[in-house]
């Protein structure tokens, strides 16, 4: 069975710092890859997705993610945060052998002003 | 923007009592989907549904969980006698195809809460 792991619980980072959240995933064919973010109080907003080509994806408010096959990863980056980044991300796996997806147990980002 | 709208925000209920859950999930889609949160835990899958039926469910959706649409745009889930574990968000997807390639779209969530 699929599976996602996200090994950042809380990662808290100052304004203007760069940002990286791991992401793993166990599923040895072809995978489709997604981050979303949930807003406090908010629904989850998709916030990029692979299916396939270029393996570094640009995303909504400046992020972006790449896609390692060989490391079996999709780590989200952001080059300066911002407070209003403060919210929780989820990387999620949609793969061949199932209709649903599987999610990662999120990391909850704090951006301090 | 067409988005899944899910009611209510927030339940508060008794142990034993039954939920409904409602979700209206976008217009033009086929596909719908459940999943919940537990606090300080992973979105876990419930349950998938399409054409009336019950497509894939999880270990999870027992006896105690049902799904229906009966109206053409609502789509529900119903705990039939809560319990403490059952609290949890819970959040409404839809989809327009089953193509892997097709975006699921999610509602704001229903906070269950159960005494």
């Amino acid at each position: 069975a699929q599976s996602v792991s996200q090994h950042n619980h809380h990662v808290i980072l100052s304004e203007a710092a760069s940002l990286e959240l791991g992401c793993n995933y166990s599923y040895g064919g072809t995978v489709n890859l997604f981050w979303y973010v949930q807003y406090p109080g908010q629904h989850l907003q998709l916030l990029l997705k692979y299916f396939s080509g270029d393996p570094l994806v640009k995303g909504i408010k400046g992020f972006e993610a790449e896609f390692i096959k060989s490391k079996f990863s999709f780590n989200l980056r952001k080059p300066s945060v911002q407070w209003s980044d403060t919210a929780e991300y989820f990387c999620a796996v949609h793969s061949g052998s199932a209709r649903q997806l599987t999610f990662g147990s999120g990391t909850q980002l704090t951006v301090l002003p | 923007e067409p988005e899944v709208t899910q009611t209510p925000s927030h339940q508060v209920t008794q142990m034993g009592q039954e939920v409904i859950l409602r979700c209206v999930p976008i217009s033009n889609h086929l596909y719908f989907y459940w999943y919940r949160q537990i606090l300080g835990q992973k979105v876990e899958f419930l349950v998938s549904f399409y054409n009336n039926e019950i497509s894939e469910k999880s270990e999870i959706f027992d006896d105690q969980f049902s799904v229906e649409r009966p109206d053409g745009s609502n789509f529900t889930l119903k705990i039939r006698s809560t319990k403490l574990e059952d609290s949890a968000m819970y959040f409404c997807a839809s989809r327009s195809g089953r193509k892997l390639d097709t975006e699921a779209f999610f509602g704001q969530g229903t906070r269950l809460t159960v005494v």
